[in-house]
């Protein structure tokens, strides 16, 4: 049973090139969340998503950012024009439809803006 | 944001318990508390969690005080790889919302 699967899991991008980070959730899961996680630092919530839906991006920055989670294939954060303040570990979770929806990570993809 | 309060460091000899306070004295009464950790930059991991009993699983016990404003996430015995950062959050029990992580406890196992 895999669990969440991130790639790449290391990117590295020019300033004003774009990011693509894909996440595939454990199987059985139509719940994604992004987190980033600047150096250290904690998680802070982007997005929140379910399948074809944005539920929650009231943590996403309004601009460059954005979130899909199409009905076929992985979820996509995709950062336009990056910066270097945009160099962080970008961490998905996935969750099962429940009362109590425990979050399972993936293992992070780590950007990095030259 | 996150609604928890945490040590930012702790210590802990190999073998020995660790027990990890956190408080949450403005905890609703349908809200869940969450524990996580977060090895060395991997993903988050979700060790427990509980709503108003103690809980128990192989990786650790969950002790929530009777007013629940408090709560402390005990590892019987700890191991080297048990120091990461521990994370106490609280969530109401509901998919559709979002788990807040604060900045944790270090947690740093000594041989």
């Amino acid at each position: 049973n895999a669990g969440v699967m991130q790639n790449p899991r290391h990117l590295v991008r020019r300033r004003g090139q774009e990011a693509r980070l894909r996440c595939s959730p454990m199987k059985g899961h139509s719940h994604v969340y992004w987190y980033r996680q600047l150096p250290e630092e904690g998680l802070k919530f982007m997005v929140y998503l379910q399948k074809e839906n944005i539920i929650d991006e009231s943590g996403m920055p309004k601009e460059r950012f954005s979130a899909e989670f199409p009905k076929e294939g992985p979820s996509i954060l995709r950062i336009q024009q990056v910066v270097r303040g945009d160099s962080a570990a970008y961490f998905c979770a996935s969750s099962l439809q429940g009362p109590t929806g425990e979050l399972f990570f993936g293992e992070g993809s780590r950007l990095t803006v030259l | 944001d996150a609604k928890t309060t945490q040590p930012t460091s702790m210590d802990c000899a190999e073998g020995r318990a660790a027990n990890l306070p956190c408080n949450h004295s403005t905890i609703s009464g349908n809200e869940y508390v969450y524990w996580y950790r977060q090895i060395h930059s991997q993903g988050p991991q979700y060790i427990i969690h509980g709503l108003k009993n103690n809980e128990t699983n192989e990786m650790a016990s969950l002790i929530i005080t009777e007013d629940r404003k408090s709560s402390t996430l005990i590892l019987p015995h700890a191991t080297l790889r048990d120091t990461a950062v521990y994370y106490c959050i609280v969530r109401t029990a509901n998919t559709g919302n979002q788990f807040y992580f604060g900045t944790g406890t270090s947690l740093t196992v000594i041989p």
